[in-house]
């Protein structure tokens, strides 16, 4: 099993453009959520989904979008990248609620915004 | 809303030596409690956690927790620190029923 796979593995943006990480899983896990990881503040909720089509806010939703339209696909869109979202992006899925199940992590997508 | 604060950005070991990861957590009702590791260039991956059934958790790689409720802490220890367990390791502690929040982190070096 791939498990979580998280595209682009690295990605340079200038000020102002958009892009979208992408997040897949094939365990067919119902919950999936995005962090980011920033040096000297462990890892801070973006957003998160319970389920196809329910999406809500973690701990720094703003400058951020989700959709989840499939089980398999969390992507997380910048639709105006800027300087302070130059961070390590992970996603990670869950069988369960994720105080239930143990969180599957991707590798990390390394985002710089110049 | 819940938070954990883990003391120590760094901590430094000897191969062998005693390993304790410090780990407070702020809740007011009994919280479920994780400790997660990170290799380097690498996602996280789930150590242990603690669900109620035991104060005592025995997790992967020889590590255990022990849930302190009068101290409200769940420190992360291991006899005898082994090279590869030099990594960071993160508390984490559940909010509602859907979000986990995790503390800053701590870097473990082993030296030989």
């Amino acid at each position: 099993n791939a498990g979580v796979t998280q595209t682009p593995k690295f990605q340079v943006l200038k000020t102002g453009q958009s892009m979208t990480l992408q997040c897949a899983q094939d365990m067919n896990h119902e919950y999936m959520s995005w962090y980011r990881q920033d040096p000297g503040m462990g890892l801070r909720l973006i957003h998160y989904s319970v389920g196809a089509g329910i999406t809500d806010q973690g701990e720094v939703p703003n400058g951020y979008n989700v959709s989840r339209s499939t089980t398999e696909d969390f992507p997380l869109r910048l639709l105006s990248a800027a300087p302070s979202q130059t961070s390590v992006y992970f996603c990670a899925s869950a069988e369960g609620s994720s105080y239930n199940s143990p969180l599957h992590f991707g590798n990390g997508t390394r985002l710089t915004v110049t | 809303a819940q938070s954990v604060t883990q003391l120590g950005s760094h901590v430094s070991v000897s191969e062998g030596a005693l390993v304790l990861l410090r780990c407070n957590y702020s809740s007011s009702v009994p919280p479920y409690l994780f400790w997660y590791v990170q290799y380097p260039n690498q996602g996280l991956q789930l150590l242990l956690k603690y669900t109620s059934a035991a104060t005592l958790v025995k997790g992967i790689n020889g590590f255990e927790a022990e849930f302190k409720k009068s101290e409200t802490s769940f420190h992360l220890t291991k006899p005898s620190a082994h090279m590869s367990d030099a990594a960071e390791y993160f508390c984490a502690v559940s909010e509602g029923t859907d979000k986990l929040i995790f503390g800053t982190g701590t870097r473990l070096q082993v030296f030989p």
